[in-house]
């Protein structure tokens, strides 16, 4: 498996405000992902980022509104833009096998709430 | 896209008690299928995943089931006990590059009651 970090663990942010997510693992992988879960809710994937390249956002989701940076093979990360109440919610990273297996391995989360 | 439907939403059980937990999914073309427990407050944990080219896999009380024909998959959970109380979460990908990427169904709130 791998040790996944994320920072901050949790924030209270105002409306209009943006804020970013950082997600850092202890070895080298080629995939890593972004979910949001949703109070309740199941995961949903928000976009798939790929060192060296743009990132793949889902139907639903743009970069404009969540843009995400892969610098390196083991760190990213994702900003919440310009937030409204409807942004709160938990939001995950996950990260590949570092053997290069489809198996995931997702971080703490971070949770978010927007006044 | 893929679609991944999870049932039932609620299961209560005695302590004991086995408890299965079926999700269905709709590409033929997904060949992993992993397993997820989520305690209430903490990340998701990949407990048990079945690849498409193997029908049962088992680790202690837990087994999963896949059945390709009819792109249906369970997880088992025998001898339940109080620490088994969680959200279980299946999921699907097609493996392989960006299909590395899951679908999720909608979780399951499992109770097991001493």
């Amino acid at each position: 498996s791998a040790v996944i970090s994320q920072k901050p663990s949790r924030d209270i942010c105002q409306r209009g405000t943006s804020l970013t997510i950082q997600c850092q693992v202890d070895s080298q992988v080629t995939m890593m992902f972004w979910y949001r879960q949703q109070p309740g809710q199941s995961l949903t994937l928000i976009a798939t980022a790929n060192q060296g390249s743009e990132a793949t956002y889902e139907s639903g989701f743009v970069i404009d509104k969540f843009p995400i940076s892969r610098p390196n093979l083991t760190f990213s990360t994702l900003t919440v833009s310009n937030m409204s109440p409807e942004d709160s919610s938990i939001y995950l990273c996950s990260v590949e096998h570092p053997g290069g297996k489809e198996t995931q391995y997702f971080g703490p989360g971070t949770r978010l709430l927007v006044l | 896209g893929e679609n991944v439907e999870q049932h039932p939403s609620t299961l209560s059980v005695q302590e004991g008690d086995s408890a299965v937990i079926k999700c269905t999914y709709s590409d033929s073309a997904s060949n992993y299928f992993p397993w997820y427990k989520q305690e209430l407050g903490k990340r998701p944990q990949l407990i048990i995943d079945i690849r498409s080219n193997v029908g049962e896999k088992k680790d202690q009380r837990i087994a999963v089931t896949l059945n390709k024909t009819a792109k249906h998959f369970s997880l088992h959970i025998t001898e339940t006990q109080p620490e088994d109380s969680a959200v279980y979460f299946c999921a699907a990908s097609k493996g392989g590059g960006s299909n590395y990427k899951l679908t999720f169904g909608k979780g399951t709130l499992l109770t097991v009651n001493p």
